[in-house]
């Protein structure tokens, strides 16, 4: 079945940095893009990113765009989110989720389906 | 701050309906947006529930019952998530989302739905 196999959880010391792993199975990985959402303790959640399978390019939130990478590996259907200069803010449950672009659209973002299972990250001294 | 306006909570009893609402900002034109609708249960990831654009283009997620559906209210600028004949297991947190004209997604603050 398709599903999405998330690395496990880490604790990082603040301004450090971390990559997350999102491993991919049950269908064709570059047929669709992958993005990236945080759900900060008892909070909502907060999209941070994506990837196009259409054409590769990425869109990262303004609030962090300056702070994350996603990447995607074709070989091992695996996708990462790297967060740079961390801060107790960032502490957080990572997912990511499979974008289903909508047929037609050259590429055009539907729904986020399925989701990875989530990593806690922690920042903390 | 989400862009998008959820009430933080709802309450229903079992066997009733419950309309939870998405509202867009006014510079988003709701007519002319994909609303997608996500179900949270503690401790699990988001689970994908439906989109709604109209009534002739819409998407129901793999598995959802039928007692959930998707409409909108033009003349408020919102999208609606209708759940009907509720069940206990029915209770969660919705998140509303969707991808403007930036490709840029953003969801709503969620609504805490509880089944009385």
């Amino acid at each position: 079945q398709v599903q999405l196999v998330q690395s496990g959880a880490e604790l990082k010391m603040p301004g450090a940095s971390v990559k997350v792993s999102c491993k991919a199975s049950g269908y064709s990985f570059h047929n669709y893009g992958i993005s990236w959402v945080r759900q900060a303790p008892g909070q909502g959640l907060e999209w941070l990113g994506w990837i196009s399978a259409y054409n590769g390019h990425r869109n990262y939130a303004q609030k962090i765009q300056d702070r994350v990478t996603i990447t995607t590996d074709r070989s091992t259907s695996t996708a990462y989110m790297e967060m740079r200069s961390l801060t107790s803010s960032d502490t957080a449950v990572y997912y990511c989720g499979r974008v289903v672009e909508i047929p037609g659209t050259l590429g055009w973002p539907g729904r986020l389906d399925p989701w990875g299972q989530g990593t806690l990250v922690t920042v903390s001294s | 701050q989400p862009v998008l306006t959820q009430p933080p909570s709802s309450s229903a009893s079992p066997g009733e309906s419950a309309r939870l609402t998405c509202t867009l900002p006014s510079d988003i034109n709701v007519g002319s947006s994909n609303i997608y609708w996500y179900q949270q249960k503690p401790g699990s990831p988001p689970k994908y529930l439906l989109y709604y654009y109209s009534d002739s283009d819409q998407g129901q997620g793999s598995g959802v019952p039928s007692r959930f559906s998707g409409s909108k209210d033009a003349s408020a600028n919102t999208g609606i998530l209708l759940i009907s004949g509720l069940q206990s297991e029915d209770e969660a947190d919705y998140f509303c989302m969707i991808w403007p004209s930036n490709a840029l997604g953003v969801f709503g603050g969620g609504t805490k739905l509880t089944v009385l």
